[in-house]
């Protein structure tokens, strides 16, 4: 049984650039959180999808970022002109139910904005 | 607020029991976890507790519920080395998405 993916595990980006981070849940899953991890912090939520759907966004700064889980295919975490601040662990997690179900994570990806 | 609050730190010898302990806020929240994250790595489950319980055995980790107090704790019988790790203790936030409400996670050193 395949985890949860996440790709790739280390990005390098130069302010201004724009990010692409993937997540492919566990097979089956259709619920995605993603999560941000500054250095020493602990993880804070930022965005919640069903396949197709934005349920909660709540934690997701207003401008640059964005969010999707296509129909077929991986959730992706779009981060557009990167500034420093950017820089963190970025990890995805899956379930298969809502309603408080176990959410398994991914490796991460670590985002360094130069 | 949504604070989940933990020690940062605690040093153990090898063979000796660890106590991680954790302070959570939403009354309403049905699970509770305790994830471990080594260095670099990703967030790896290890127990979770329903809210009505009290207590949760699983070989050498035993996770403990206070819920009038908030207070949440987990022991690891006959510390590793390998046990060396930060452990992250989370509720889930009641609302229409379930997320997980973390805390700063507690840096774990096992002493030879």
């Amino acid at each position: 049984n395949a985890g949860v993916m996440q790709n790739p595990r280390h990005l390098v980006r130069r302010r201004g650039q724009e990010a692409r981070l993937r997540c492919s849940p566990v097979k089956g899953h259709s619920h995605v959180y993603w999560y941000r991890q500054l250095p020493e912090e602990g993880l804070k939520f930022m965005v919640y999808l069903q396949k197709e759907n934005i349920i909660d966004e709540s934690g997701m700064p207003k401008e640059r970022f964005s969010a999707e889980f296509p129909k077929e295919g991986p959730s992706i975490l779009r981060i557009q002109q990167v500034v420093r601040g950017d820089s963190a662990a970025y990890f995805c997690a899956s379930s298969e139910r809502e309603q408080g179900d176990t959410q398994y994570f991914g490796p991460g990806t670590r985002l360094t904005v130069l | 607020g949504e604070d989940v609050e933990q020690s940062l730190f605690l040093s153990v010898r090898e063979g000796d029991s660890s106590v991680i302990n954790c302070t959570y806020t939403d009354s309403s929240s049905t699970y509770l976890y305790w994830y471990k994250q080594e260095p670099g790595a990703g967030l790896q489950l290890l127990t979770y507790i329903f809210s009505n319980m009290d207590m949760k055995q699983d070989q050498r980790l035993t996770v403990l519920l206070n819920k009038k107090d908030k207070h949440l704790s987990l022991r690891i019988a006959d510390t590793q080395t390998g046990d060396s790790a930060i452990y992250f203790c989370a509720e889930t936030k009641m609302d229409s998405s379930y997320k997980l409400i973390f805390g700063s996670g507690t840096r774990l050193l096992v002493r030879p």
